[in-house]
């Protein structure tokens, strides 16, 4: 039972462009959203991170839009660049804390020159 | 000021021995997470434990794995009698309890 879902599988955007990764999920007892960055033979690393009580979150070019009746959110990564190349994956966890993270399936994402 | 600390990075075992991976949390860090990441998958939760503690380990196998996190030293996560099908990436993860969660570089485990 995968209950957070993750699109697309692979994602390929010319710099400069936008990159957009959406996820949803199930359980409505999900109460923290993070965004983790993950780069061949690493390990995650958050990104960003939200909570339902907020409808978008921004970090420099990172921004994550959360829609909770629909129970989805996104990643937003603006003015993409080539280091932004890496798998991304969206998590969520009950408890407001980091702790049992669910994760996606990861999105590969490609900034081409 | 270390992140967390994994060992082995690379692990080549043959079917039917033993795994250990160890897994050192950050400094000040008491909350310990192990996951599992099959190739081009997500992160699987495996088992949750504080100092002495097993918290929750409703992710782990019911047979061959077990983990602990004694007072002194790392956190292992053990599989006997390794299959291919264990061949994977396993991370672990420390909190403090309620903040963000820092991964380790993961140790690749490859069955033979």
């Amino acid at each position: 039972q995968q209950q957070v879902k993750q699109s697309p599988q692979s994602l390929i955007v010319q710099k400069g462009g936008i990159s957009i990764i959406n996820c949803a999920y199930e359980n409505t007892a999900f109460d923290y959203f993070p965004w983790y960055q993950q780069f061949p033979g690493k390990g995650p690393a958050l990104l960003i991170a939200i909570r339902p009580d907020v409808s978008e979150k921004k970090e420099g070019r990172f921004t994550i839009s959360f829609n909770k009746s629909a129970k989805q959110f996104s990643l937003h990564i603006m003015d993409s660049q080539p280091g932004d190349s890496a798998t991304y994956f969206c998590a969520a966890s009950k408890d407001g804390t980091a702790s049992k993270l669910t994760f996606g399936t990861g999105t590969r994402l490609q900034v081409t020159l | 000021n270390a992140g967390v600390m994994q060992n082995p990075r690379h692990l080549v075992r043959r079917r039917g021995q033993e795994a250990r991976l160890r897994c050192s949390p950050m400094k000040g860090h008491s909350h310990v997470y192990w996951y599992r990441q099959l190739p081009e998958e997500g992160l699987k939760f495996m088992v949750y434990l504080q100092k002495e503690n097993i918290i929750d380990e409703s992710g782990m196998p019911k047979e061959r794995f077990s983990a602990e996190f004694p007072k002194e030293g790392p956190s292992i996560l053990r599989i006997q009698q390794v299959v291919r099908g264990d061949s994977a990436a396993y991370f672990c993860a420390s909190t403090r309890g309620n903040t963000e969660a820092f991964f380790g570089q993961g140790t690749r485990l490859t069955v033979v």
